[in-house]
Formats: C-alpha cells, structure tokens, sequence
C-alpha cells in the first residue's frame, strides 16, 4: 500500500496558462475527491469520482476546471485559463468507500499551484 | 447545511501540559461520521480517527482520546502529556450518512504549538 500519489508537488504558472495535476490513489481504492485548500482554511470540496464516474462537482468548480478519472485509476484536475485566484493546495484523497466498511479518507502531499 | 466549527484557531502550550481543542458541529443528519485530521508543517494531511454517530463510546489511542457527545454536538480531541511533534494544525471534518457521497465538510482548523 504506497498511499496516495499527486504530481507535480509544486507549480508556478503564469496567468492564462493550463495546468494539469495528475493523481494516483491507493490501490483498489474506488472512490476519488479532490479539494483545494488556501492558507488558513480547511479544505473545501471540488469533486467526486465513484469509479470511473464523476458523480458530484462543486460549485466552486467553474467551467475553467475540468477533472477526469479514466478507467477509474488514476485521475487528472485540470485547469484552463488560471487566474491568481486559483493559487492554491490541491489536494487529491481516495477511499475505499462504505461498502468495505470504510468512511475515512486518504489524502496525498497535495499539488501548490501558484499563478503569477 | 452541514457546519463544522473550531472555535480556537491557535492554541500554545508547553511541552507535558495537555490540551483539548474544541470540534462542534452541526446536521441534519441522523446517521454521520466525524473525523479528525492532523495537518503537520509538511503539508499532508493525516487521517487520525473517525466516529460514527451511532456509537458514543470515547476513544483513547495512546495520548490521544476523543470525547463524542450528541446532546452538544460536540467532538473534542484532548492530547495528554504534549510533544514538540504534536504541533501541527488539526482539522474536524464531517461527512454525511446513507446516500451522500461522504464528501467532508471542514472546520478552519485549530493550530497547536507546543513549546519545548
């Protein structure tokens, strides 16, 4: 079990750029969410993959934001046309889900995003 | 609406002096998990336990214990005898019961430093 895996750790982009996170949960794990975290704040929700189906996003995700879960593996967040407002901790977490009798998630080391 | 809040937001304590930061929350739920997460100056945040809300037993791991009470909709975590490496921000987070997603709804987090 190699837990949650996110890339890249760090990325500086400028203004107008796309970027793409990239994030692999452990193994078997069926359920996926992202969330974004800004200094000082708990996490807040993005979106949610149960397999390969996204079943649940945000309203905090505007249509710049696309995310992706094929195969119902690894998945992408990807951004389009970032805005200083979007800097911030990206945080990927997956879950073996109720039933296997497990309601907690695991969090990988998160991507920082930072629009210049 | 689902709401989690942490009313402390920085707490300072000297190293073996225990402390308890403060977790209320609210739903509409009947059936709902609570969680606590560690966030150390890493970043990753870390999964330290979670509490169904069927079951008001408390739980201590080591230094570590939890007081769940429903009639307060309260969920305190107290750290005995505290260490340098227990500083770090901790999170309480709530997800809902049968049919939700289990998306989790966070409280700002509560920042411990402990001194030596």
């Amino acid at each position: 079990d190699t837990g949650v895996s996110q890339n890249p750790r760090h990325k500086i982009t400028k203004r107008g750029q796309n970027v793409t996170f990239r994030c692999d949960p452990i193994s078997e794990h069926n359920r996926l969410y992202w969330y974004r975290q800004t200094l000082g704040q708990g996490p807040e929700f993005l979106t949610y993959f149960q397999n390969e189906a996204q079943l649940e996003k945000s309203r905090l995700l505007s249509d710049r934001f696309s995310a992706e879960r094929p195969k119902g593996s690894f998945s992408t967040l990807e951004i389009q046309r970032t805005e200083q407002g979007d800097s911030a901790m990206y945080l990927c977490a997956s879950s073996p889900g109720p039933s296997a009798g497990h309601y907690e998630q695991y969090f990988g080391p998160g991507t920082r995003l930072t629009v210049t | 609406a689902q709401k989690v809040t942490q009313a402390q937001t920085e707490i300072s304590v000297v190293e073996k002096e225990d402390v308890t930061l403060d977790c209320v929350y609210k739903t509409r739920d009947t059936t709902y998990y609570l969680f606590w997460y560690k966030q150390p100056p890493s970043g990753e945040l870390v999964f330290l336990i979670r509490r169904n809300s069927f079951d008001e037993q408390n739980e201590i791991s080591g230094r570590y214990s939890w007081n769940f009470q429903k009639s307060t909709s309260s969920f305190n975590f107290t750290i005995t005898a505290s260490q340098v490496v227990d500083s770090a921000v901790y999170f309480c987070a709530l997800s809902g019961g049968a049919g939700n997603n289990r998306k989790l709804i966070w409280g700002l987090g509560t920042s411990l430093a402990v001194n030596p």
